[in-house]
């Protein structure tokens, strides 16, 4: 079945360690995109990727990097500069940016203990 | 600049009541507007989109939603509310040849019995 797998589902990260967040679609999709949702505040876009080996920041990427070296995969490092990072992340990716719409995958939940 | 706003954080209806969840944006060019559902824990999933052409959209589970160029609005309905409907909802919008979609903050829907 074609899809998007986020891994792990649970993550539980020290103060100051950096963490990755795994990504994997396997829908042939060029645009791919992470989140992040809070209570109350919908969904914020951290970075996007429309190409492999081209990503661009989203309106919240400061403490995040990411990369995209294959199409199919688009990990995000959630880094110690990331302030609170308490969160659940959701990857997404659509045949292109814009007026297609998004796929997204199961979730990963992140907690600072 | 884009924005969403959805009326109401919560809206609880009783099983077999119409259910509005409501939906308006801003936009200086035409939109393309998207309702997503998300069950706990989970990633979401589209419910019903609106690109072009017919201005009532019919989506899955029995929703549908009507697009309002004059009122800036995109509400989300249904005729008879199920159990399983509870979940939370999400108004998007992007704008035509644009690359991000801005989601509203979400509405949770809950069904009594």
């Amino acid at each position: 079945d074609g899809g998007i797998t986020q891994s792990p589902k649970y993550l539980f990260r020290k103060e100051g360690q950096n963490v990755t967040l795994s990504c994997e679609q396997n829908l042939n999709h060029d645009a791919m995109y992470w989140y992040r949702q809070d209570p109350g505040q919908g969904l914020r876009l951290i970075y996007y990727s429309q190409i492999v080996n081209d990503f661009q920041k989203g309106d919240i990427a400061e403490g995040y990097s990411v990369s995209r070296e294959k199409k199919e995969s688009f990990p995000l490092t959630v880094t110690s500069a990331q302030k609170n990072p308490t969160a659940f992340y959701l990857c997404a990716s659509s045949v292109k940016t814009g007026n297609t719409e998004a796929f997204f995958g199961q979730g990963t939940r992140l907690t600072v203990v | 600049a884009q924005s969403v706003t959805q009326l109401g954080s919560h809206v609880s209806v009783s099983e077999g009541a119409l259910v509005l969840l409501r939906c308006n944006y801003s936009s200086s060019v035409p939109p393309y507007l998207f309702w997503y559902v998300q069950y706990p824990n989970q990633g979401l999933q589209l419910l019903l989109k609106y690109t072009t052409g017919a201005t009532l959209v019919k989506g899955i589970n029995g929703f549908e939603a009507e697009f309002k160029k004059s009122e800036t609005s995109f509400h989300l309905t249904k005729p008879s509310a199920h159990m399983s409907d509870a979940a939370e909802y999400f108004c998007a919008v992007t704008r035509t040849g644009g690359f991000k979609t801005i989601f509203g903050a979400g509405t949770r829907l809950f069904v009594k019995a």
